[in-house]
């Protein structure tokens, strides 16, 4: 597969567990946040989305919570399925209109 | 089916060589952007389009240069004054927002593998 999950950092769930993937982000004006997931050999497919606004936001099996005191992201997946092991990675829009990407988490589905 | 093609998937080049990725969408969309990610690093800006005929520096610029002659079309051309071009070259495409920030619809192509041989 692709190099992108070269050294990031890991977490390794078995199957049906919940999973919880963190991202630090940088800049506390920063108002829009997007999780990403990539798998080996493709490009990131838009997973959830929150404004600066929110502290929780649900979609189908995933939540994101955003902690701005801390400026801390995560992303929970619940009853983590073997098609879930990818690399997941957050952006945040800063208010210079600017995107800054992390470098993204490796998740292993254990079956 | 619509969506954004790249191609090729592998590319190789030679030391001093100009290589051209394309990237090819079908959404009708007019903002486009070609993005490098690098081995534990984030995705990082090259160029950006938000209409044909107009294009921005992103934050990696050197060493790119890019066309927007077509709505449908966005080749990133690797120049020679690119001192480290091995990468993976991601391009997405989105309603215009702009600015440098994708939309949430953002739609990413499967990448190009570029190395120098």
């Amino acid at each position: 597969g692709e190099s992108v999950g070269l050294h990031l950092p890991t977490l390794s769930v078995q199957e049906g567990d919940n999973s919880i993937i963190n991202c630090a982000y940088s800049n506390s004006a920063s108002d829009y946040f997007i999780w990403y997931k990539q798998e080996s050999g493709k490009g990131p497919q838009f997973i959830i989305d929150i404004r600066s606004n929110m502290d929780k936001r649900q979609g189908q099996r995933v939540t994101v919570l955003l902690n701005k005191t801390v400026k801390h992201l995560s992303l929970q997946i619940a009853a983590t399925q073997p098609g879930d092991s990818a690399v997941y990675f957050c952006a945040e829009k800063t208010s210079y209109d600017k995107v800054i990407f992390g470098p993204g988490t490796s998740l292993s589905v254990i079956p | 089916d619509g969506g954004i093609t790249q191609s090729p998937k592998y590319l190789f080049r030679k030391e001093g060589q100009n290589v051209t990725l394309s990237c090819e969408q079908n959404l009708n969309h007019d903002a486009m952007y070609w993005y490098r990610q690098d081995p534990g690093q984030g995705l990082r800006l090259i160029y950006y389009s938000q209409i044909v005929n107009d294009f921005q520096k992103g934050d990696i610029a050197e060493g790119y240069s890019v066309s927007r002659e077509k709505k449908e079309s966005f080749p990133l051309t690797v120049t020679s004054a690119q001192k480290n071009p091995t990468a993976f070259y991601l391009c997405a495409s989105s309603i215009r927002t702009g600015g440098a920030f994708p939309n949430t619809e953002a739609f990413f192509g499967q990448g190009t593998r570029l190395t120098v041989v």
